[in-house]
């Protein structure tokens, strides 16, 4: 069974500060893909990235960066000069393998909060 | 201006009764997922259908239905069968041809039974 842990409940930072959000997954498939999502207070998930398992390369989006680590099956999240905009719960989410012609199944972690304050 | 759609944002019941929420995309994904979140968990996958007249249960499907007439629409029940109904439901949205996309959620629809 598929599994993902993101062990920090909830984070607290002042603003400018790097924070690192941990995702450590769980899987048998050798062919997986790993997302992360940003759930504001208004409720509604947003994307923030796609991995698949064969690209280990780290990812960098303007503050954001991935960190994508087979060896210890885990893909961090780093928020650079953290900003009271990225106040959220942010998800970690492992699909399961992927069978041509069929939906893909999510499973998430239970989310870290991250709460930001001047 | 493509999106998911779900009405209404808040819900309130009496206990015992069945209730529908709504869920509509204009992305033409083929694919559609409704999840639970419930207070410092994750979200879990209730039902998901991957084309028009077809669904498959999820990890909690029970005390639920589903339909899915129209690609656009992905109603869901929530019958007096479910223990506990009170909670946050999200419906996404997905490609669903070649490998895992990204799914696409809606804004959420909070359910309170009382």
């Amino acid at each position: 069974a598929q599994k993902v842990t993101q062990a920090q409940t909830e984070i607290s930072v002042v603003e400018k500060e790097d924070v690192t959000l941990d995702c450590v997954y769980e899987t048998r498939d050798t062919t997986y893909y790993l997302f992360w999502y940003k759930q504001p207070p208004s409720g509604e998930l947003v994307f923030l990235i796609r991995r698949n398992s064969f690209d280990e390369q780290n990812e960098i989006s303007g503050r954001y960066s991935w960190n994508f680590q087979k060896s210890t099956s885990s893909f961090n999240f780093t928020i650079t000069a953290s900003q009271v905009v990225d106040s959220a719960v942010y998800f970690c989410a492992l699909s399961e393998a992927f069978i041509p012609g069929t939906a893909s199944k999510l499973t998430f972690g239970t989310g870290t909060r991250l709460q930001v304050t001047l | 201006d493509g999106g998911i759609t779900q009405s209404p944002k808040y819900l309130f019941r009496k206990e015992g009764q069945n209730v529908t929420l709504s869920c509509e995309q204009n992305l033409n994904h083929d694919a559609m997922y409704w999840y639970r979140q419930d207070p410092g968990q994750g979200l879990r996958l209730i039902y998901y259908s991957q084309i028009v007249n077809d669904f498959q249960k999820g990890d909690i499907a029970e005390g639920y239905s589903v339909s899915r007439e129209k690609k656009e629409s992905f109603p869901l029940t929530v019958t007096s069968a479910q223990k506990n109904p009170t909670a946050f439901y999200l419906c996404a949205s997905s490609i669903s041809r070649g490998p895992p996309y990204e799914q696409y959620f809606g804004p959420g629809t909070r359910l309170t039974v009382t």
